[in-house]
């Protein structure tokens, strides 16, 4: 079955660049999307389409694509930003449609 | 506001039946497509089934196909997942989420909002 690979865990310091990478064969012909969740709460989306952002989610979000890897960048992170990410897309090897997440990266603010 | 209020969780022997809720407001609900997906214990994100705005087309993971079944009633803006044959590997917080497409296309496929989930528990 298809699968999406992350980091298991990603740490920096505030105000520093994180980046967590996402990365499978069907990336270069299909979408890629990105939730943040924090402990006891819900996902929240915060990139779509590869690298758009949704209304509500800082500008420090952003998402990019090269080849079979997709990225999703926080500029200057905060405090807050702590949280588990998950990156999603469309499996489109099989009969049926089906969408996989990767196995999420968690986000350490040291 | 988009809300989405999951209930039906609970515990249930293996072998045994629950069926989810998910209320919708906030939005014209027959208008998209809906979705469920479940995070077991310390563990991450499963997709595990969809259906269209109309209800008319369906779709599900291989590890619930044929044990689960997805359905909806517009005019009680209300999403369902019938959980039959649970196994233990089928405890998980269940999600009910919204996606921003009235017909299910494979690769513009995503959860815009998400309710708060509910806790199906599967043991003896």
């Amino acid at each position: 079955s298809y699968e999406l690979t992350q980091p298991p865990s990603v740490s920096v310091s505030p105000g520093q660049t994180a980046r967590i990478t996402c990365s499978g064969d069907a990336l270069p012909k299909q979408y890629a999307y990105w939730y943040q969740q924090k402990p006891g709460q819900a996902p929240v989306l915060v990139i779509y389409k590869d690298s758009e952002r949704p209304s509500g989610i800082p500008e420090r979000f952003s998402g990019s694509s090269s080849g079979t890897t997709v990225t999703l960048t926080i500029s200057g992170v905060q405090a807050e930003d702590e949280a588990d990410y998950y990156c999603q897309s469309a499996d489109s090897s099989g009969t049926y449609a089906s969408w996989v997440f990767g196995g999420g990266t968690k986000l350490t603010v040291l | 506001e988009v809300q989405l209020l999951e209930s039906g969780g609970g515990l249930v022997q293996p072998g045994g039946s629950l069926r989810l809720s998910c209320a919708a407001s906030g939005f014209t609900f027959s208008s998209y497509a809906m979705s469920w997906v479940r995070q077991a214990p310390g563990k991450g994100l499963e997709w595990v089934s969809a259906i269209s705005g109309s209800g008319g087309s369906t779709y599900y993971a291989d590890s619930v196909k044929g044990r689960f079944t997805i359905s909806r009633d517009n005019s009680k803006n209300t999403l369902y997942l019938q959980m039959n044959s649970l196994r233990a590997e089928d405890t998980a917080v269940y999600y009910c989420a919204k996606i921003p497409l009235l017909i299910v296309v494979v690769p513009a496929v995503y959860f815009d909002y998400w309710g708060q989930g509910t806790l199906v528990t599967v043991s003896s």
